[in-house]
């Protein structure tokens, strides 16, 4: 069963426009939440992140959203720019065992930005 | 900047083979994790090390070994691979629980 759900598996919004992604999830101890965004042939990068403290987390175009009674997350970006165009994963973590958090990814939401 | 680096980009295998996908890392960061990233499944961890010579599975560990001998190098090892072996590997390392991973830019192995 999946922890983290991405249900869109893709996005298509015009340049300049916002682009919101939508990530589910279902283990109440998850406190610390991620995106990352991946181009082809390359490895995920970090893109932002949320505490589970807040409910907000803002940086540049980016924003995370967080809302811990709906266990929902969402990304949003404004103004979306062609080289937003990517695969968006969210994952989620909570402290485990020895010095590693352990993340669970989402399946991944595909955002094309048109020109 | 932080450099994760996997040995092969593609890699072709035979059922029953044993196969080495190698990473190694050059900051010193103490956690070193294996994924694997499916279509529809998103990434799954198999393997995490969080000191030298230590492991723990990850969510999907049948089938695979790791060793990590020395801090900046973490290796998988699918014993004797198998057709549903065929995937991207990631792999990524963090220097403590609080930040964020960086990821190598994968091997893509088949499995024939």
């Amino acid at each position: 069963d999946q922890q983290v759900k991405q249900n869109s598996p893709s996005l298509s919004v015009q340049e300049g426009r916002i682009s919101i992604l939508n990530c589910d999830y279902t283990n109440s101890m998850f406190d610390y939440f991620l995106w990352y965004k991946k181009y082809p042939a390359e490895g995920p990068t970090f893109l932002i992140s949320i505490s589970s403290i807040k409910d907000k987390n803002e940086d540049g175009r980016f924003t995370v959203f967080l809302n811990k009674s709906a266990k929902h997350l969402s990304l949003h970006i404004v103004p979306s720019q062609p080289g937003d165009s990517a695969v968006y994963f969210c994952a989620a973590s909570f402290a485990g065992s020895g010095s590693a958090r352990q993340l669970t990814f989402g399946s991944g939401t595909q955002l094309t930005v048109l020109p | 900047d932080v450099k994760v680096t996997q040995s092969s980009r593609y890699l072709v295998k035979r059922t029953g083979e044993k196969v080495f996908l190698e990473c190694v890392q050059d900051m010193d960061h103490e956690n070193m994790f294996w994924y694997r990233q499916d279509p529809g499944l998103g990434l799954r961890l198999i393997y995490f090390s969080y000191d030298v010579k230590m492991k723990e599975k990850g969510d999907i560990p049948e089938g695979y070994s790791v060793s990590r001998e020395k801090k900046e190098r973490f290796s998988l090892i699918l014993e004797s691979a198998s057709t549903n072996q065929t995937s991207m590997y990631l792999c990524a390392s963090s220097p403590d629980q609080s930040s964020p991973l960086h990821f190598g830019n994968g091997t893509r192995l088949t499995v024939t």
